[in-house]
């Protein structure tokens, strides 16, 4: 089973701020990862699909890199709706899906 | 408007039979595949399995295989996530989630339904 690790696992952080979370997959997913978002007592939602591709609607300060084994969701200049955590997700086999264990982005 | 509706939070004893709903409107439910997913109390998402209501294939992760039973009334839009003998590490939310066409990702969820598993 392809395991995915995030890290930071908590990350504190102020208004304005540049946020980087990293996703690092047990093997080569090529760009099969999506980044959810989640807030307390509501359903996650898909902001980044295939490593870099902005979901529909999500603001353009939310990008997604990486390929291979090593990826990255960038919040480029943090809102205050954006304290939530966040997961990133394989799909590298088809429908055969890991979360990596989320990234709480709290305020600092 | 796509949607996904959860039947709604169940409380149940050890050992009890539980099978929740997952109904979907707002698209053709026989062409994605209808996943679910479970999050145990102040813990991550883990993916349990999915099933394609068109010919009802279906497949687990291996956690959780033997454990739950996924299965779809393709006549009524409905999935459904289903318990024969409820255990207390049960206790969670569990959510449905429609995977993109042709592709893996989430694009749409279920609002969650709370199992709570206590004697």
């Amino acid at each position: 089973d392809i395991q995915m690790t995030q890290s930071p696992s908590t990350l504190s952080a102020s208004v304005g701020d540049r946020v980087t979370i990293t996703c690092r997959a047990s093997q080569s997913i090529s760009s099969w990862l999506a980044w959810y978002q989640q807030k307390p007592g509501k359903a996650p939602k898909l902001l980044i699909y295939k490593a870099s591709s902005l979901e529909s609607g999500v603001p353009s300060r939310f990008s997604g890199s990486g390929s291979g084994t090593e990826f990255t969701l960038t919040i480029s200049s943090l809102q205050p709706d954006d304290f939530a955590t966040y997961y990133c997700q394989q799909y590298n086999s088809y429908h055969v899906v890991t979360f990596g264990q989320g990234t709480k982005v709290e305020i600092k | 408007e796509v949607q996904l509706v959860q039947s709604g939070a169940e409380v149940k004893k050890p050992g009890e039979s539980l099978k929740i709903s997952c109904k979907g409107s707002g698209y053709s439910f026989t062409s994605y595949w209808i996943g679910w997913v479970r999050q145990m109390p102040g813990k991550g998402l883990e993916w349990m399995g999915i099933i394609y209501p068109g010919d009802s294939d279906t497949r687990y992760s291996p956690s959780f295989q033997g454990q739950v039973t996924i299965s779809a009334d393709k006549s009524i839009s409905t999935a459904y996530l289903q318990w024969s003998s409820l255990k207390a590490s049960d206790t969670a939310m569990y959510y449905c989630a429609r995977l993109r066409y042709d592709s893996s990702e989430i694009d749409y969820w279920g609002q969650g339904t709370l199992v709570t598993v206590s004697s």
